[in-house]
């Protein structure tokens, strides 16, 4: 059964710092690895998707990178600003359609 | 586009109500999930329709809890009866083409409390 686990639970930075947020994944026989984004009382927002044929997908000041052999990927926020505070979820999706997610990273971007 | 939507935004019941959630997932996006989410074990998969026909319900804790997707455009997650242990926050979630395959699109969910 696939496991997924996020690292740190909560990060605190100022703002103007670069970061990078974890996932780790206990199958590495994934198709892909999303992230998402959750804001207090609203639904999860999509990020970034990278398929297991690639190693990283960039949008804006996101970069996700993905290491299927090590059950690892990590999130790269460049130049954080407060509007990225949030909680970051990962998920991979695993044989027969599953798709299991972590419990998230909840960051907080102070001005 | 107005997103998927869901109703209520909050309920709060008494143990032992029945219970209505209630999803109408983005046009065009042939699949449709039920998630729960709870602090102590995140972000639960409950059921997952394709083309309206249930194709993973596994999720579902138990025979109190039923979904139902009579057409493209609307779906409901019943509780019967409900139970203090059902408080969470359901999300239902749609996506043009199976679980993963492309960016799933949540809703605001509904938060549920049951005293």
């Amino acid at each position: 059964k696939q496991e997924v686990t996020q690292i740190p639970a909560a990060l605190s930075v100022p703002e103007g710092e670069n970061l990078v947020l974890n996932c780790s994944f206990t199958d590495s026989a994934i198709y892909n690895l999303q992230w998402f984004r959750q804001d207090p009382g609203k639904g999860l927002t999509s990020l970034l998707l990278i398929q297991s044929s690639q190693r990283e997908q960039t949008s804006g000041r996101l970069n996700a990178s993905l290491d299927k052999s090590s059950g690892r990927s990590t999130l790269y926020i460049a130049a954080s600003q407060p509007g990225d505070s949030a909680t970051y979820l990962c998920a991979a999706l695993s044989g027969y359609s599953t798709l299991t997610f972590g419990k998230g990273t909840m960051l907080l971007v102070s001005p | 586009d107005a997103g998927v939507i869901q109703s209520p935004r909050h309920e709060v019941t008494e143990m032992g109500q029945e219970v209505t959630l209630r999803c109408k997932p983005i046009s065009g996006h042939n699949s449709l999930f039920w998630y729960r989410q709870t602090m102590m074990r995140g972000l639960e998969l409950l059921i997952y329709f394709n083309n309206n026909v249930p194709i993973d319900d596994s999720g579902m804790p138990e025979d109190r809890f039923s979904a139902k997707m009579p057409n493209a455009s609307f779906s409901t997650l019943k509780i019967q009866p409900s139970e203090p242990r059902d408080s969470a926050v359901y999300f239902c979630a749609s996506s043009p083409q199976g679980q993963g395959y492309s960016p799933l699109h949540f809703g605001n969910g509904t938060r549920l409390t049951v005293t």
